[in-house]
């Protein structure tokens, strides 16, 4: 029963280059969600996708991207990281946006030199 | 804008009862709900609460008042293992995604 899969669960970047996080879920939900955490900033929604084929911004998407490739897996990519990405990037899932618990990743942890 | 406000820490006593408190102001509001995140780990859900009034679970209880824009996570007979940061969450309703508090650190001391 594996939930919300992320990976890698750790990387280092240099600053300028490009990587992709993955993010799979198996439970079948139609809203994924990646956040940043820093600390004493709680979690900062970077982009949402409420179902297959649409993306929106959330509060923080400058320097991301983000791809929903199909209902499972959503995949959130820097295309010349900054030392300002370095953070801890959390994967969600849920059933719909409103009401229904989200399910969250182990995180990827990310540093950028 | 969206904000809510809660303590950015607490600290408490095995065995003791604490109260996490959490004011919200948003555009819309269907439900607030709670998240727990231990040290290194991933938030998981603990309660939601859309009507005023409590809702109880084993040793948690969660409180919701919408006419005062206010809610509460109530922790009984702490353990050591409660120690970890609470996230309190407003479901605004429609398309839109969950709004995050910025957590409260609970420490819990022998």
């Amino acid at each position: 029963n594996a939930g919300v899969t992320q990976t890698p669960k750790f990387q280092v970047l240099k600053t300028g280059q490009s990587m992709t996080l993955q993010c799979a879920q198996d439970m079948n939900h139609n809203s994924m969600y990646w956040y940043r955490q820093d600390p004493g900033m709680g979690l900062r929604l970077i982009y949402y996708s409420a179902s297959e084929g649409t993306t929106d911004k959330g509060e923080v998407p400058n320097g991301y991207n983000v791809s929903r490739l199909n209902k499972r897996e959503f995949s959130l990519r820097l295309e010349s990281a900054a030392p300002s990405q370095t953070s801890v990037y959390f994967c969600a899932s849920s059933q719909d946006r409103g009401r229904q618990p989200q399910h969250f990743g182990d995180g990827t942890r990310l540093s950028i030199l | 804008g969206q904000s809510l406000e809660q303590p950015s820490e607490v600290t408490a006593v095995e065995g003791a009862i604490v109260q996490i408190n959490c004011t919200y102001q948003t555009s819309g509001f269907y439900g607030l709900s709670w998240y727990q995140q231990h040290d290194g780990g991933a938030p998981t859900f603990l309660s939601y609460n859309a009507l005023d009034g409590l809702e109880e679970t084993g040793r948690f209880s969660s409180f919701l008042s919408r006419s005062d824009s206010y809610g509460y996570l109530l922790l009984q007979e702490l353990q050591m293992k409660d120690s970890a940061s609470y996230f309190c969450a407003v479901s605004r309703g429609g398309n839109t995604p969950l709004v995050f508090g910025k957590g409260t650190r609970l420490s819990v001391i022998a």
